[in-house]
């Protein structure tokens, strides 16, 4: 199974509202990511946690609250988001940050979150 | 600034034409080095990777990339294209602080 699965698929909230995205991956991988694309953009990272705890946080604004809490699963929480943060959010793994780790990163499908 | 750079922005091609798109990355140490591939509508998919060794690595669907350290260079390429590689290419970087960075990505089309 080299699957990162993430749900939901579509998100549609306001600007008050608070949400979680989910991501898994049952491959026993120890280093996870989220990411944020916009249309005909490349991925830009914005969290890495290795070991369950957070590594790189690349000054995300607060309203983007990453939780791992446990070695499947990755969340992110979202809170009084702006119509600017609608975009493609990209969950990935890999089984630890490297190099020296020789490790690829396997991504899921993503949740395409609309800010109204 | 550390960064990945991909030199073209958007390629066209007819099927059957060769196929050669220019990454170069400014991280210097250890790197690994990868190409992920965008269809439309899909999730990003590893074309390849590169860790250690032979410079010259092969991936799926026909694609290959060579490695040039002296370049910091990582171009991707495949001998014949198909209309089916139409998608967006992304080369993207792990230094040894964890980071993975994407190129700004390059939009093949492949004409019929």
């Amino acid at each position: 199974d080299t699957e990162v699965t993430q749900t939901p698929k579509h998100l549609v909230m306001g600007m008050t509202n608070k949400k979680s995205l989910k991501c898994e991956q049952h491959m026993g991988h120890r280093a996870m990511y989220w990411y944020k694309q916009k249309a005909k953009k490349p991925p830009e990272l914005m969290f890495v946690y290795s070991y369950e705890k957070l590594s790189i946080n690349e000054s995300v604004p607060s309203r983007f609250s990453p939780e791992c809490p446990n070695s499947s699963l990755l969340n992110l929480h979202l809170h009084a988001l702006q119509p600017e943060d609608s975009a493609l959010y990209l969950c990935a793994s890999s089984q630890r940050l490297g190099p020296p780790s020789n490790t690829e990163a396997f991504f899921g499908q993503g949740t395409r979150l609309t800010v109204v | 600034a550390q960064s990945v750079s991909q030199h073209n922005h958007h390629v066209i091609l007819s099927e059957a034409a060769s196929l050669e798109l220019g990454c170069n990355y400014s991280y210097g140490g250890t790197v690994n080095l990868f190409w992920y591939v965008q269809y439309p509508g899909q999730h990003l998919q590893l074309l390849l990777k590169y860790f250690s060794g032979d410079p010259l690595v092969k991936g799926i669907k026909g694609f290959e990339a060579e490695f040039i350290k002296s370049k910091f260079s990582f171009n991707l390429r495949k001998p014949s294209v198909q209309w089916s590689d139409t998608a967006e290419y992304f080369c993207a970087v792990t230094n040894q602080g964890g980071k993975l960075i994407f190129g700004q990505g390059t939009e093949l089309s492949v004409k019929p």
